[in-house]
């Protein structure tokens, strides 16, 4: 089973400024890895697929980079909405296993 | 629209079984895996198993593999996931959402919580 492990466990980052989350995979996962937002009280959305492709609906300030083991996702803006608990998932083989988290916090 | 509505909140002793449900709707049900999360109490998300409705062919992750049954109905758009006999530590929310191609979760289910205490 392949180990995903986000950093940092909490950001605390101002309104208006630039957020970077990473994820990191125990092997190769290549670019099969998305990243999806939970607010509180709500199920999970996602944001990114393929590393990289915004989903339906996704704002621009969102962007996803990365291959093989290593992958960030960036907010270049962070929105009042954008404050929320952050999940990668790999998708590459195996069950689907998901990293543990980054919640990102006002500052 | 594609919609996956979950049966309501649980409240069950040990030892009890159950069965909660996944209504899929405005997309072929027949062509989409569809998968289960669990999420315990201020944690994160846990990838338990997938079903395609299709065919019924079924993948566990090895942490839920023998600890509960995911099943569907293709006739009334419908996937389950089931417990013979529940513990305290079945406590969680428990989330259904669209696999694309077995991959990642485009659409979500709004959660259905599962409270197990005597």
């Amino acid at each position: 089973e392949i180990v995903m492990t986000q950093s940092p466990a909490t950001l605390s980052v101002s309104p208006g400024e630039r957020a970077t989350l990473s994820c990191r995979a125990s092997q190769s996962v290549s670019s099969n890895l998305a990243w999806y937002q939970q607010k509180p009280g709500q199920a999970p959305r996602l944001l990114i697929y393929d590393a990289s492709t915004r989903a339906t609906g996704i704002p621009a300030r969102f962007s996803g980079s990365g291959s093989g083991t290593e992958f960030t996702i960036t907010i270049s803006s962070l929105q009042s909405e954008d404050f929320a608990v952050y999940y990668c998932q790999q998708y590459n083989n195996g069950p689907r296993t998901f990293g543990q988290g980054t919640k990102v916090e006002i500052k | 629209e594609v919609q996956l509505v979950q049966s309501g909140a649980e409240v069950k002793k040990p030892g009890e079984s159950l069965k909660i449900s996944c209504k899929g709707s405005g997309y072929s049900f027949t062509s989409y895996w569809i998968g289960w999360v669990r999420q315990m109490p201020g944690k994160g998300l846990e990838w338990m198993g997938i079903i395609y409705p299709g065919d019924s062919d079924t993948k566990y992750s090895p942490s839920f593999q023998g600890q509960v049954t995911i099943s569907a109905d293709k006739s009334i758009s419908t996937a389950y996931l089931q417990w013979s006999s529940l513990k305290a530590s079945d406590t969680a929310m428990y989330y259904c959402a669209r696999h694309l191609s077995g991959w990642y979760f485009d659409y979500w289910g709004q959660g259905t919580l599962v409270t197990v205490s005597s």
